[in-house]
């Protein structure tokens, strides 16, 4: 089973707007933690938000805020205030922390446009 | 503080070829991992180093694929012989410690034809 689906593969949205990327996981573990990356164009993996399992807060970072709610496994990303700088791949990932490894299991991916 | 650096850029082989990546991650940072971006895909992990020690290579090819990391610090992940299938961007990372945080590079994008 996958341990991370991303069903949006492209996403568009309007300059100054906000937009929603949709992440759900699966994982029996009771403690993990959740990422979301941003790769553009040029290949890098950017950290933009974390958000820990027991975390009683949803992870807020500028204009990037994670959507957690847990009982859906759901970690959506949201990014206020859109920039053409937004656009790029967007990865949801997750580590499990009770097994002690720390490899990261991603999605794959939603291609986000902004648009002028 | 300097980030991950990953050489070459890219690299274009034949079928059968070998190559081999660079890795050198940030100083001090104790675990390194080695990624496998298929297009289209996610990254996978293929191997992760705890200092100079292996601490996960469970999804590794090692009929093909081999890596190392000297003396703890930097790392090199060489195919041999090369598949179509290869084609991919391989990401190093590297973390201060065994559940901290990553910093990725910017990936070498192999092309096998």
């Amino acid at each position: 089973a996958q341990k991370i689906t991303q069903t949006q593969p492209g996403m568009f949205v309007q300059e100054k707007e906000a937009v929603t990327l949709d992440c759900t996981y699966d994982t029996s573990d009771p403690s993990y933690g959740l990422f979301w990356y941003k790769q553009p164009s040029s290949g890098e993996m950017i950290f933009l938000i974390y958000q820990g399992s027991y975390d009683q807060q949803n992870a807020t970072e500028g204009r990037y805020s994670l959507n957690f709610q847990k009982a859906r496994k759901s970690a959506n990303l949201v990014i206020s205030a859109s920039q053409l700088g937004d656009s790029a791949m967007y990865f949801c990932a997750m580590r499990e922390l009770s097994t002690g490894a720390n490899n990261l299991f991603f999605g794959t991916g939603t291609r986000l446009t902004v648009i002028p | 503080e300097a980030g991950v650096a990953q050489s070459p850029r890219y690299k274009i082989i034949e079928k059968r070829q070998s190559v081999a990546f660079w890795c050198n991650p940030i100083s001090g940072h104790a675990t390194l991992y080695w990624y496998q971006q298929i297009l289209g895909q996610g990254p996978k992990l293929l191997i992760q180093f705890q200092n100079n020690g292996v601490v996960d290579d469970s999804q590794l090819p090692k009929d093909r694929f081999s890596a190392e990391r000297l003396k703890g610090v930097d790392s090199t992940l060489k195919i041999q012989p090369a598949k179509l299938e290869d084609s991919a961007v391989y990401l190093c990372a590297s973390s201060f410690f065994k559940l901290g945080g990553y910093t990725f590079g910017s990936g070498t994008r192999l092309t096998v034809v």
